[in-house]
């Protein structure tokens, strides 16, 4: 079974702070994504990457940035945490086009 | 722009079926369903494709209807294990989904 880990579950912050947010995957994906989920907008792509040191903005790359040194791992990253940044981010990584998505467990991070 | 779902909510009883659409205002290639329980990740039913493909996972099933931009989830005869939160992901091509808003689905005893 596909793993993807999400190094925390839960996590609070200070507004100003740099936040860094980590996802691994198993299998050897080469795609992977981070949205982040709010009630009643469902599940919205902040960035994902197609492989190795590539990315590509989203739907809400606003105030965020990522970094995929290696293929395991995507890291997002929030420059200056704001309030406005609470939320449940969760990661996902994928085989290829019109595959399914793994997704982690998700981090439901406060900004304070 | 996001898909629409509809409805938002719905409530069952064990045994009923019940129709959960999701509708877009682009040309689609491909409709993915996800079903997330309370405080778990989102786990993957199945992809549709361009083409009308009707495909099923248990007692749930789903067809796209691309003149349409339309996809509809069906549960069939629904089971406890059925409640969570459902959502379409579209895709006009590429990896890159687009989430709906999510319709919560409740079934009881």
């Amino acid at each position: 079974d596909v793993k993807v880990t999400q190094s925390s579950r839960y996590l609070v912050k200070r507004t100003g702070e740099k936040v860094f947010l980590e996802c691994v995957q198993d299998m050897d994906h080469e795609n992977m994504f981070w949205y982040r989920q709010d009630p009643g907008l469902g599940l919205r792509l902040i960035y994902f990457s197609y492989d190795v040191k590539m990315k590509e903005k989203g739907d809400i790359p606003e105030g965020y940035s990522v970094s995929r040194e290696k293929k395991e791992r995507f890291s997002l990253i929030l420059e200056s945490a704001s309030t406005n940044q609470t939320s449940m981010y969760l990661c996902a990584s994928t085989s290829g086009t019109y595959q399914p998505q793994h997704f982690g467990d998700g981090t439901r991070l406060s900004i304070l | 722009q996001q898909p629409v779902q509809s409805p938002q909510a719905v409530i069952l009883r064990e045994g009923e079926d019940a129709v959960i659409n999701c509708s877009s205002s682009k040309a689609l290639y491909s409709v993915h369903w996800y079903r997330q329980k309370h405080g778990e990740a989102p786990v993957f039913l199945m992809i549709l494709l361009k083409g009308g493909e009707q495909k099923g996972h248990e007692k749930i099933s789903a067809s796209f209807n691309e003149k349409k931009q339309q996809s509809s989830l069906y549960l069939t005869a629904s089971q406890l294990s059925y409640s969570g939160t459902y959502f379409c992901g579209t895709s006009t091509a590429g990896n890159k989904l687009t989430f709906g808003g999510g319709t919560r689905v409740l079934v009881k005893p």
